[in-house]
This record gives C-alpha cells, sequence and structure tokens, in this order.
C-alpha cells in the first residue's frame, strides 16, 4: 500500500512552546489529508480536513488557532500545535487521501506537554 | 454523538477459531465503511472495506459483512492468528460528500495461543 510518514515521531516539549509535526505521502500525490487525535482508550478523533492550497476545514470545537494546518504541497501537510499545554498532550495521527474512499495513515506522533 | 458503535471493547479468540467484531452506526447517509487495525504507539492500518451496495466483502482471512438495514457490519476473521491481537477500529463515510472517516471506538483483540 501507500506510505505515508510522520515527523517526528515523538516530542517533548515545555508549556507554552509551539511544535510543529509533519505528514508527508512518500509515493503519492494527495490533494486531501487529514488530521486526527486519539486520547489513550479512546478512538480517533479528526480534527480538520487539510487541502493543498486552500484553508484547512477544522471540525466543531477544534481551534484553527491554535491547531495551525498548512498545505502547501500535494506530498507535505503541517500540523503546529501553538502555545501548546499539557492538556494537548496526545498522539496525532495524519491520513493521506489516495482515491476515492482510501485514506492512509501516518505512523503518529506522540506529544507530550510538560 | 458516536455515531460509529463498537461495544464491546475487547474480545478474546483462541488461536485457529474465528473472531468476529462487531460494528454499528446511526448515520444511514454513510454508504462506505472500513476496517483498521491498530497497534499501540502506530497508524492504524487498512484492512478491508465495503461497500453498501454489497453485503459481503472477503479477502483471504478476513471477510466483512453489512447488513444496511440493521445499521450493523462485522469483521470475521478467520483462522485467528497471534499476530491479529491489535485494537481493530470500524469507520465510515460518505462517497460523495468529504469523506472525513468516522471511527468507532475500537474493540482490542487478543488471540490465545
Amino acid at each position: 500500500g501507500a506510505v505515508v510518514s510522520q515527523h517526528p515521531s515523538w516530542v517533548i516539549c515545555k508549556s507554552g512552546t509551539s511544535v510543529k509535526i509533519e505528514c508527508r505521502s512518500l509515493d503519492f500525490q494527495a490533494t486531501t489529508m487529514f488530521w486526527y487525535r486519539q486520547f489513550p482508550k479512546q478512538s480517533l478523533m479528526l480534527m480538520a480536513t487539510s487541502n493543498e492550497g486552500s484553508k484547512a476545514t477544522y471540525e466543531q470545537g477544534v481551534e484553527k488557532d491554535k491547531f495551525l494546518i498548512n498545505h502547501a504541497s500535494l506530498t507535505l501537510s503541517t500540523l503546529t500545535v501553538t502555545s501548546a499545554h499539557p492538556e494537548d498532550s496526545s498522539f496525532y495521527i495524519c491520513s493521506a487521501k489516495h482515491g476515492p474512499e482510501t485514506q492512509y495513515f501516518g505512523p503518529g506522533t506522540r506529544l507530550l506537554v510538560l | 454523538d458516536q455515531q460509529v458503535k463498537q461495544n464491546s471493547p475487547s474480545l478474546s479468540v483462541q488461536e485457529g477459531r474465528i473472531s468476529i467484531l462487531n460494528c454499528d452506526y446511526t448515520n444511514s447517509m454513510f454508504d462506505y465503511f472500513l476496517w483498521y487495525k491498530k497497534y499501540p504507539a502506530e497508524g492504524p492500518t487498512f484492512l478491508i472495506s465495503i461497500s453498501s451496495i454489497k453485503d459481503k466483502n472477503e479477502d483471504g482471512r478476513f471477510t466483512v459483512f453489512l447488513n444496511k438495514s440493521a445499521k450493523h457490519l462485522s469483521l470475521h476473521i478467520v483462522p485467528s492468528q497471534p499476530g491479529d491481537s491489535a485494537v481493530y477500529f470500524c469507520a465510515a463515510l460518505v462517497s460523495f460528500g468529504n469523506e472525513k472517516l468516522t471511527f468507532g471506538t475500537g474493540t482490542r483483540l487478543t488471540i490465545i495461543p
């Protein structure tokens, strides 16, 4: 199947700092990428839909000014958690759309905010 | 409002037997369903999918059944193998919409050797 990478795989930061997570589709172009968050023992919750060359579409309850998404190319989307706080600690996963009804997921990024 | 539900948080099955994972949904607009397997600290891996125009799709040891009238789908794994131990998520989407995946809460499957 298609490959999606995320970087970094884990990050620890101090409260108040900003963290950028990259999501890349390695062997295909993705006009649409999705960002999810998973808290322990819970389901994956969609945060936003990232469309290449346009603004991201955020789900209800997700602060767009806190979670900045940039989809500058057909193979790269970035999620920046601005002024991170301990409650932002979570597992962040991206996916890239590859054909109809098909999404391939990255390996995830674990964020721990101290 | 949980539109996709997996009511069994965990399931244990003997190796070689059949594993049956269940999923229910409430949104009648969903017309495409997927099953993903997930290990801890990894992203989900696609297993199998089914369109609402079908009631069964089979791929090797994995078979997905869809009962539209009951808004219910199930994943059958036979025979179950130790490597199948993972968390399984069902997901649904509206194929002519924005194709956002709505995930269930997951079922942790443990295969007992």
